[in-house]
């Protein structure tokens, strides 16, 4: 079936220090992928997609490339700030099947970053 | 702007009484979505509309109802509470089922004593 893997947090980086979450993914065909962010008290917003085999998503700094051959969607950034404490999820939608255009979600990776 | 409305931030229900969870989406979205979510489970899907009055099952539909009466509201329902269902539930809507970009609300706490 259809899943998605991210690494477990929680994750706490000091301010200006590299960034890296985990994710890989069980998808037949090609799917969609995306990454989500949820700020506290808030709900999820997309912070980035790709749609194909070695897109690149990129949006307020973050960066992920959707890699095929490793069944991976990484999410990178190079300088964290504070506000970008939040949780994180990595999701999929499936190009075929039954859950066609459902996201399946990671259970999300907490984000710290300390002044 | 795009606007996902969930009628109450936080809810306390007891066993047994019957509840309503109300989502309203002013983008004229033709899919919507109900999720909850529990730390380390990340988002379950519960149910899903892609057209009014038409309702399919998700992962975790055990326990919950809904109703599309109108394209902008999505209501989930607990018809009788239980306190395996205290969590957090999100609402989500679209405008394509396919490829497109779920669009959420801010999230209804539920806590079933």
């Amino acid at each position: 079936g259809n899943s998605v893997t991210q690494m477990e947090g929680p994750v706490t980086l000091s301010e200006e220090a590299f960034l890296t979450i985990n994710c890989t993914y069980t998808a037949t065909g090609y799917p969609s992928l995306f990454w989500y962010v949820q700020y506290p008290g808030e709900g999820l917003q997309l912070l980035l997609k790709a749609t194909k085999a070695d897109d690149k998503g990129s949006n307020k700094g973050f960066e992920a490339t959707y890699r095929k051959e490793t069944t991976s969607f990484h999410l990178e950034k190079g300088s964290v700030q504070v506000s970008d404490s939040a949780v994180y999820f990595c999701a999929l939608t499936p190009s075929a099947g039954g859950s066609q255009g459902n996201l399946i979600f990671g259970k999300g990776t907490k984000l710290s970053v300390k002044p | 702007d795009v606007k996902v409305t969930q009628s109450s931030r936080y809810l306390v229900k007891r066993t047994g009484e019957k509840v309503f969870l109300e989502c309203v989406q002013d983008m004229d979205h033709e899919n919507m979505f109900w999720y909850r979510q529990d730390p380390g489970l990340g988002l379950r899907l519960i149910y899903f509309s892609y057209d009014v009055k038409m309702k399919e099952k998700g992962d975790i539909p055990e326990g919950y109802s809904v109703s599309r009466e109108k394209k902008e509201r999505f209501s989930l329902i607990l018809e009788s509470a239980s306190t395996n269902q205290t969590s957090m539930y999100l609402c989500a809507s679209s405008f394509s089922r396919i490829l497109d970009i779920q669009y959420f609300g801010a999230g209804t706490r539920l806590s079933v004593l």
